[in-house]
């Protein structure tokens, strides 16, 4: 079965640092990845879409990575703030015209 | 621009009893989804409607129906609620279910007890 894995552990880092947050997935082909924030309490926010034909996209300090080979996403906030403390969510989709399937999410945590 | 709105925010029902969720959206899309969110396992899919006039199963449709109302409107049921249905729902939209960002309500935090 489709399977899309986020690490379940928070994520601790330092302010000014650089946050990698990890997105898996198996047996699925899907045409885009799309990752959302969301805050307590909060419905997801949608951030950015990256299309499986694209290795890279970049919006502010956020930039994201689409490996179809290893079935990967990786997503970057670079000099990270506190204010980017919260759970983010990667989601894939494009098979069919089925809706999003989404992954469980994973906390980060900035430290001033 | 208020985006989805879904209401009510929090609602506490005993098993058995029925209710209505309602989504709107004032951003003329086209898709509109339900799902509903429990602790470590995610978002995950109930129904959605990919256009107005159609609606899909999603993962975990059981013990649920829905209603496209209009281009606006999506309604999520409960006929007959029971605990395992105690849950955080969320309705969002988006142009298309491809392709596209989802624009998510502020959603339900639903009991039942």
């Amino acid at each position: 079965s489709q399977k899309i894995e986020q690490n379940s552990e928070a994520l601790n880092i330092q302010e000014g640092k650089t946050a990698t947050l990890t997105c898996n997935y198996t047996n699925y082909s899907p045409a885009y990845l799309q990752w959302y924030r969301q805050d307590p309490g909060r419905g997801p926010v949608f951030l950015l879409l990256i299309r499986e034909n694209e290795k890279e996209k970049r919006k502010e300090r956020l930039k994201v990575t689409f490996d179809t080979t290893l079935k990967q996403s990786l997503f970057h906030i670079t000099a990270s703030q506190p204010a980017d403390s919260a759970t983010y969510l990667c989601a894939l989709g494009g098979e069919g015209r089925r809706a999003l399937t989404f992954g469980s999410g994973t906390r980060l945590q900035v430290q001033p | 621009n208020a985006g989805v709105t879904q209401t009510p925010k929090f609602q506490v029902l005993k098993t058995g009893q029925s209710m209505t969720l309602q989504c709107a959206q004032d951003m003329n899309h086209n898709s509109m989804y339900w799902y509903r969110q429990d602790p470590g396992m995610g978002l995950r899919l109930i129904y959605y409607s990919a256009s107005e006039g159609t609606t899909d199963k999603g993962e975990v449709p059981n013990g649920y129906n829905v209603s496209r109302l209009n281009k606006r409107e999506f309604s999520l049921r409960l006929e007959s609620a029971a605990p395992s249905q105690t849950s955080v729902y969320f309705c969002a939209s988006s142009e298309a279910p491809v392709g596209y960002g989802y624009t998510f309500g502020s959603g339900t935090r639903l009991t039942v007890v």
